[in-house]
Order: C-alpha cells, then sequence, then structure tokens
C-alpha cells in the first residue's frame, strides 16, 4: 500500500466549531487531493495541491480550506463546521502526470467526519 | 456534476458468474481509470485505459473504451466472493491532474 495516512479516522464535531484534517505521505508524490465521499455523490473533489504552496479549488470547495508546507502533509480545515459537511473525507496521492494525462491516484483509508 | 456515470448502480451475480459494468461521460478525456471500494476502506486503482486505447486486460479485468460514443466497460470473469465491492470509474479530461469519478456500482458476488 502506498504509505498515505489520515488523522484522525473519526472525528465527532458540533457545528460551528473548526475542524482540521491532516494527510501525511512518505512518497514523496507531488500531487494530493482531498474528495469527500457521500451517497448518492460518489467522490467530489473539494481542494488539490500541485506542489508545496500550490493550490486549487475542486469542484465542492466552499466552506473548506487547505494548506500544504511541506511535500508530505496536506491539511484540510473546516473553518465552521457545518451538517452539510458530514461525510467520509478521502486523501489522494498521485506522482507524475504525463504528456498523456494524470497517473495512478493512491488514496488513504479516510476520515469519517460528524458535524452534529 | 458528475463526469462519469456507472451503470448499472447495483449488480448481484453467483460466484463464478461474469460481472460486467458500464461507465459514460461527457466531454473528451485523456485516460479513464477503474477504482474499487472495499466497505469502509479507501479505493484502489485498478486499471488504466488511455484515449488512443480500445481494450486492456489485467488479470480476471477487462477494460473497453469507446471514445465515439464516450464510453467504457469494466468486465470481471469468473467472479469470486471477494470481488464484492463499489467499482468507480474516474476519468482524466485534462483539467489540471484531476480525475471526476461516477457515482459507482455496487457490486455483490454471491458465493
Amino acid at each position: 500500500d502506498a504509505g498515505i495516512t489520515q488523522s484522525p479516522r473519526h472525528k465527532v464535531t458540533e457545528t460551528g466549531t473548526p475542524v482540521t484534517l491532516r494527510c501525511h505521505q512518505t512518497e514523496n508524490h507531488r500531487y494530493m487531493y482531498w474528495y469527500r465521499q457521500d451517497p448518492g455523490h460518489g467522490l467530489r473533489l473539494i481542494h488539490y495541491s500541485y506542489g508545496v504552496k500550490d493550490t486549487d479549488k475542486g469542484e465542492v470547495s466552499d466552506g473548506y480550506s487547505v494548506s500544504r508546507s511541506k511535500t508530505e502533509d496536506f491539511l484540510l480545515t473546516l473553518e465552521s463546521a457545518t451538517s452539510s459537511q458530514t461525510s467520509v473525507y478521502f486523501c489522494a496521492i498521485s506522482g507524475t502526470r504525463t504528456s498523456e494525462g494524470t497517473d495512478t491516484q493512491y488514496f488513504g483509508p479516510g476520515t469519517r467526519l460528524t458535524v452534529l | 456534476s458528475q463526469q462519469g456515470e456507472e451503470d448499472p448502480q447495483a449488480l448481484s451475480i453467483q460466484e463464478g458468474e461474469n460481472a460486467t459494468m458500464n461507465c459514460s461521460y461527457k466531454t473528451s478525456i485523456n485516460n479513464l481509470q477503474w477504482y474499487r471500494q472495499n466497505s469502509g476502506r479507501g479505493l484502489v486503482h485498478l486499471i488504466l485505459i488511455r484515449s488512443n486505447e480500445r481494450e486492456k486486460h489485467s488479470g480476471r479485468l477487462r477494460v473497453t473504451l469507446d471514445t465515439s460514443k464516450k464510453s467504457s466497460s469494466l468486465l470481471i470473469t469468473a467472479s469470486r466472493a471477494a470481488d464484492t465491492a463499489s467499482y468507480f470509474c474516474a476519468t482524466d479530461a485534462g483539467s489540471g491532474s484531476r480525475l471526476t469519478f461516477g457515482e459507482g456500482t455496487q457490486l455483490t458476488v454471491n458465493p
């Protein structure tokens, strides 16, 4: 398995509180991604990073921010959690982007977040 | 909106039978990938097919791609109970280093 860990693995929090999820990789991959997975929606991209301090928005970025200060860590922050952000969050990494397109993505084990 | 849509949403078969899942997408792609997700786990990459390829094999997996119809199929031959999982297609449409995932097909293989 690719060396990706997510912390915490489970979290219950209250509406309005800030929450930070951490993704850590030991593969030295350039690209890192945060997805959320909800029934009926599959995986949706929140934010991604293509290098240290280089990030961009995905399709469901409202209410989320990210930071990547070093290659191995990608943080996802919910500044003020809402019940609609209850979900399972997955981090993924990717090593290369060749001229033929995006390389394989490797996924972490997920974080189950419940916002009450 | 989702780029890829899988069909069927759910599929139940007996061990030893073949399972076929389909994926349709909307825009031109660089490649299409299939992933598997066991319950409560992260996704695992199965196979990647590039836009200039029409068919690809990996063990019991066979993937086809028809760019004229914007569709792909994943065939799992001689299925096993351990193949029970959700299967997702994901497309690279060239919009940065990103994949767009479909909603998945839930495959149940009964022993």
